[in-house]
């Protein structure tokens, strides 16, 4: 079964805008991973943040960690057209080798 | 260095027809080893993930079926395939972060 959550299924934004998506999961991690999926490519590794780290930026990119929510927001910031993708988020379990995504968030960014 | 390869890249078979889909790593040993499936607009399923040699463990049951004969090798299979084993099967290392194949666009005709 899935654990990660993302929200929103989808999202469209004009160039150089914010894109913000969220997760959510069930059990306890030791880190959560967002990646990138290009149409009909594989899965780019973006961020991870661990479970005892609350933010935590990469270029354009800002990740947030709630554990007490149990939850996780990717923001990107001052979007590009090559921004255009599906993200998803990856949790990486306490006391289990299975890693769960989410049915990911597409985001199509507007030239 | 450290490496994942997956292939072939494209394969068209027809249903009943037998698969095996290879994923192999370096640079690493030991490593945990994961098969995915993602249906078109889908997100990941994961299918069998893999500890160590002869260790599979399966997540859903399935027309498929996987092996590590060696330590750095992940076969995907099945002996007759069905129209639903249509999709993307991605091969993953989990090298903290996870480390993706390039993927195998399957479709069964």
């Amino acid at each position: 079964s899935q654990q990660g959550e993302e929200d929103p299924q989808a999202l469209s934004i004009q160039e150089g805008e914010n894109a913000t998506m969220n997760c959510s999961y069930k059990t306890s991690i030791n880190n959560l991973q967002w990646y990138r999926q290009n149409s009909g490519r594989g899965l780019v590794h973006l961020i991870l943040i661990r479970s005892n780290e609350r933010e935590k930026h990469s270029g354009r990119l800002r990740v947030t960690l709630d554990t007490s929510k149990k939850s996780s927001s990717l923001l990107i910031t001052a979007s590009r057209a090559a921004d255009t993708a599906s993200y998803f988020c990856a949790t990486d379990p306490a006391n289990d080798y299975k890693l769960s995504f989410g049915a990911g968030t597409t985001v199509t960014v507007r030239a | 260095s450290q490496t994942i390869h997956q292939w072939p890249a494209t394969l068209v078979q027809p249903v009943g027809s037998p698969l095996s889909l290879e994923c192999t790593v370096e640079g690493t040993s030991n490593p945990n080893l994961y098969w995915y499936r993602q249906a078109a607009g889908r997100g990941l399923q994961l299918l069998f993930y893999s500890v160590g040699i002869g260790q599979i463990s399966s997540e859903v049951p399935q027309n498929l079926s996987a092996s590590r004969p060696q330590d750095r090798q992940f076969i995907l299979s099945s002996k007759k395939l069905l129209l639903s084993d249509s999709g993307f099967y991605l091969c993953a290392w989990d090298s903290s972060p996870v480390t993706f194949g390039s993927g195998t666009r399957l479709t069964v005709v």
